[in-house]
């Protein structure tokens, strides 16, 4: 099973600064990765797939890099409605497996 | 507009069984993968099990192997999820996707308790 590990846990961000969120695969999941939001209470919301291709509907302001093991979500200029917790899924390999979670919180 | 309407959780005691079903609306449900994710109270996502079209195809964390059985019936535009010898650590909210890699929809999830 491939593990994915997020950081940080948690993130303080101001209203309109950038926020920077990594994810880390213990082995190649080539660019089979993708991205999900999730508020309390509602079902997660895809964002990126493929490392870096934004799902129907995203803002512009997120955006995905990174391939192999290494990636990243940018958020460019956080909105209240981006508060929340973000989470890293690879699916080069079965099972699919997720990170454990990045919350961005209001600093 | 897609719709998926999970179903069927509730309370049940350890070593019980459930069923839960998922309706699928809103597009050709026979031509995707689908795909069951779980989430314990205050804690991260967790895949559980995923089938492909046409049910040749499953695939389940290591977690539930042997215990869980997912399934559909695409006559019926729905899917299932089959839990037995039930523990507390299922206790979760669960959610059905549609696609086997990244699903784009989800449900609004359905909550299992296992607790005596």
């Amino acid at each position: 099973e491939i593990v994915m590990t997020q950081s940080p846990a948690t993130l303080s961000v101001s209203p309109g600064e950038r926020a920077t969120l990594s994810c880390r695969a213990s082995q190649s999941v080539n660019s089979n990765l993708a991205w999900y939001q999730q508020h309390p209470g509602q079902a997660p919301r895809l964002l990126i797939y493929g490392a870096s291709t934004g799902a129907t509907g995203i803002p512009t302001r997120f955006s995905g890099s990174g391939s192999g093991t290494e990636f990243t979500l940018t958020i460019s200029s956080l909105q209240s409605e981006d508060f929340a917790v973000y989470y890293c899924q690879q699916y080069n390999n079965w099972p699919r497996t997720f990170g454990q979670g990045t919350k961005v919180e209001i600093k | 507009e897609v719709q998926l309407v999970e179903s069927g959780g509730g309370l049940v005691q350890p070593g019980g069984s459930l069923r839960l079903s998922c309706a699928a609306s809103g597009f050709t449900f026979s031509t995707y993968w689908m795909t069951w994710v779980r989430q314990a109270p205050g804690k991260g996502l967790e895949w559980v099990a995923t089938i492909k079209q046409d049910g040749s195809d499953k695939y389940y964390v290591d977690s539930v192997e042997g215990r869980f059985t997912v399934s559909r019936d695409n006559a019926k535009n729905s899917l299932y999820l089959q839990m037995s010898s039930l523990r507390a650590e299922d206790t979760a909210v669960y959610f059905c996707g549609r696609g086997g890699n990244s699903p784009a929809y989800w449900g609004q999830g359905t909550l299992v308790t296992v607790s005596s």
